[in-house]
Formats: structure tokens, C-alpha cells, sequence
């Protein structure tokens, strides 16, 4: 099954604050994914990437940034954080795009205080 | 842009008993359709999809698909404690990442 790690597990920061999601894939999946899940919305896509060097804005990307700098990894950036982004985050690849299965990261939990 | 709702939000079905999940999606032009399963703490897992109209079946789970109503479900026959989860339906069209649904929370009570 592919393998999907995402970096940290738990993290906690104040408002203001810079953060710094990864993910690592090891499946030579061309397509990444970052969502947010919260209680009642479900999974939300912030962004995507069809491969190193690509990005593409989903549905709710207001103040988060994305890098893919590798096939491999991709980054999620939150420059200036606000307690509206604590939230469970996911990230997730893809053999196929949208019309494939997602293979889902164990999760990072963020809390902005 | 694309709206995936399901229905209900949450139910208790007690075991051996069939669980029926709706999702409804608001693009006829969409594509591909899927379930995922997530249990408490853990990541989301896909359980299965369908392309066309119709139905599919794997194991104790059935998918339907009505592309004309906008509406498909999953049901799963003789469900079990482990079945026990939060049910989230995807919908997939051409060039864009998989929306999801707010999800059903499942509990089987033995």
C-alpha cells in the first residue's frame, strides 16, 4: 500500500506564527494533495500539485502557501497563523488524479493559540 | 463549484443490520465516486468507487450510483462493531482534486 508520512504529528504555535507541514511520499504518485478536516465540513482541499515545481489552488486556500519541490515532497506554509487554521491536516497522493484512490498521511494536528 | 452533501449526519444501527449512506453532488458533469471509511484517530481509507450507473458490490458493501438524480449511496450488509466509523463520500470531475462530503458517523451497537 503507499506510503504516505507526514511530519510533525502534533504542533502547537501562537498567533502569528510561522509554520511548516510535510509530506513525503514514496510511491512515485505524480499527484499530492493537502486537506483540512474539521468537525461538521468534512474534508476541505487547500491545495494540489500534479507534480515537482506544480501547484494548483483548491477550495479554501486563504492564507496558506504550498511548495512541491520534488516528486516526493510536498509543503504546506502557514506564514502568519490564526487560530481559524487549528484544524487536523491531511495530506495525500495519487497514481491517477481525481479519479483514483487517495492514499491519506497519518495526519498533523495544529493549534494556533 | 461543486457541493457534496450527505445524509444523515449520523445513525445507530445495531449489529447484522443494513446501514444505508446517502451523498448527493450538485455537477452532472462529475465523474467518479467514492466512499472512504475513517475510524477514530486514523487517516481516511478508500473503500470503494464506481464509474458508471448503476450498482457494484464488494463483499458486504454496495454502491449506487443515479447520475440523473444527482445522488449515490452505500450500504453494507450484516454490519459489524468494526464498521463503526465516519463515512465520507468523494465526488471526482475532469482536472480537479476529489471534493468530499461532511461526512456520516456510523455506530454499530453489538
Amino acid at each position: 500500500e503507499a506510503a504516505v508520512t507526514q511530519s510533525p504529528r502534533n504542533k502547537v504555535t501562537v498567533t502569528g506564527g510561522n509554520v511548516t507541514l510535510s509530506c513525503r511520499q514514496t510511491n512515485s504518485h505524480n499527484y499530492m494533495y493537502w486537506y483540512r478536516q474539521d468537525t461538521g465540513h468534512g474534508l476541505r482541499l487547500i491545495h494540489y500539485s500534479y507534480g515537482a515545481g506544480n501547484l494548483q489552488i483548491g477550495d479554501v486556500p486563504d492564507g496558506y502557501k504550498a511548495t512541491r519541490t520534488t516528486q516526493e515532497d510536498f509543503f504546506l506554509l502557514l506564514e502568519l497563523a490564526s487560530p481559524s487554521q487549528t484544524s487536523l491536516y491531511f495530506c495525500a497522493s495519487s497514481e491517477t488524479g481525481e479519479e483514483g484512490t487517495l492514499y491519506f498521511g497519518a495526519g498533523t494536528r495544529l493549534s494556533v493559540l | 463549484q461543486q457541493k457534496v452533501q450527505q445524509s444523515p449526519e449520523s445513525l445507530i444501527v445495531p449489529e447484522g443490520a443494513m446501514t444505508s449512506l446517502n451523498c448527493t453532488f450538485s455537477d452532472s458533469a462529475s465523474q467518479y465516486f467514492a466512499w472512504y471509511r475513517q475510524h477514530s484517530g486514523k487517516a481516511p481509507k478508500a473503500l470503494m468507487s464506481i464509474f458508471s450507473n448503476g450498482e457494484k458490490e464488494e463483499g458486504r458493501f454496495t454502491i449506487h450510483l443515479n447520475k440523473a438524480s444527482l445522488h449515490f449511496s452505500l450500504h453494507i450488509r450484516d454490519s459489524q462493531p468494526s464498521d463503526s466509523a465516519l463515512y465520507l463520500c468523494a465526488v471526482g470531475q475532469g482536472g480537479r482534486a476529489l471534493i468530499f462530503g461532511t461526512g456520516t458517523t456510523v455506530s454499530v451497537s453489538p
